[in-house]
């Protein structure tokens, strides 16, 4: 595969559940990114890493824990969300301040 | 403080038209970037214009940093170029990309 790609595309959970998205890329890139995008609103910055080391968090809630085991790999888990945490989930990559590529995006739905 | 402002924030086209869609940013920047969010929401890179002009088929931009806007260019619409348009910029070395709100574009047969 190329790019970026993320799974699941789709996903509709329970405020109780646990769940995690995860996002790979295939760019030889650096530095990767965890968007959320709610309905008719502006993307949100939620966490960015660079070599595996996060260097920012949007004052995201804790029930948002990010992962980022290697350069390529990026996990966002989830646990105990709210309905309004219902949104698409985008990750995104760069080689550090080059141009920046996006996944197809999660779109979560927490009932 | 730092600011990405695009306009205008809805557009309706027919079929065949041109436009211009505009994006202003508050400081000197390091990377622009155009993309198209499609109907399933997936962002697909249009340009990566720090500077300059660019071309792609039926779509140019074009970046004037030292007066801080930068101009997408659609000719010959079809219903497929509907969606939301995004300029985002980097203003400074590593710093995350800023993202303006959007246009929305609606091209109809």
């Amino acid at each position: 595969e190329t790019g970026v790609t993320q799974t699941p595309r789709h996903l509709v959970m329970g405020m109780t559940n646990k769940k995690s998205l995860k996002c790979e890329q295939h760019l030889g890139h650096n530095a990767m990114y965890w968007y959320k995008q709610s309905a008719k609103k502006p993307l949100e910055l939620m966490f960015v890493y660079n070599f595996k080391e996060q260097t920012e968090n949007n004052s995201v809630p804790s029930r948002f824990s990010p992962e980022c085991p290697n350069s390529s790999h990026l996990f966002l888990h989830l646990h105990t969300l709210q309905p309004e945490d219902s949104a698409l989930y985008l990750c995104a990559s760069s080689s550090g301040g080059n141009e920046q590529f996006f996944g197809p995006g999660t779109r979560l739905t927490v009932l | 403080g730092i600011q990405v402002e695009q306009s205008p924030p809805d557009l309706i086209l027919q079929e065949g038209a041109n436009s211009t869609l505009r994006c202003n940013f508050s400081d000197s920047v390091n990377n622009l970037q155009w993309f198209h969010q499609n109907p399933w929401g997936q962002l697909i890179n249009l340009f990566y214009i720090p500077s300059g002009t660019k071309q792609n088929g039926r779509l140019s931009a074009t970046t004037v940093a030292t007066e801080r806007y930068s101009l997408l260019y659609i000719s010959s619409s079809q219903t497929t170029d509907s969606g939301v348009y995004f300029c985002a910029v980097r203003f400074s070395g590593n710093t995350p990309l800023v993202f303006g709100k959007g246009t929305r574009l609606s091209v109809i047969a």
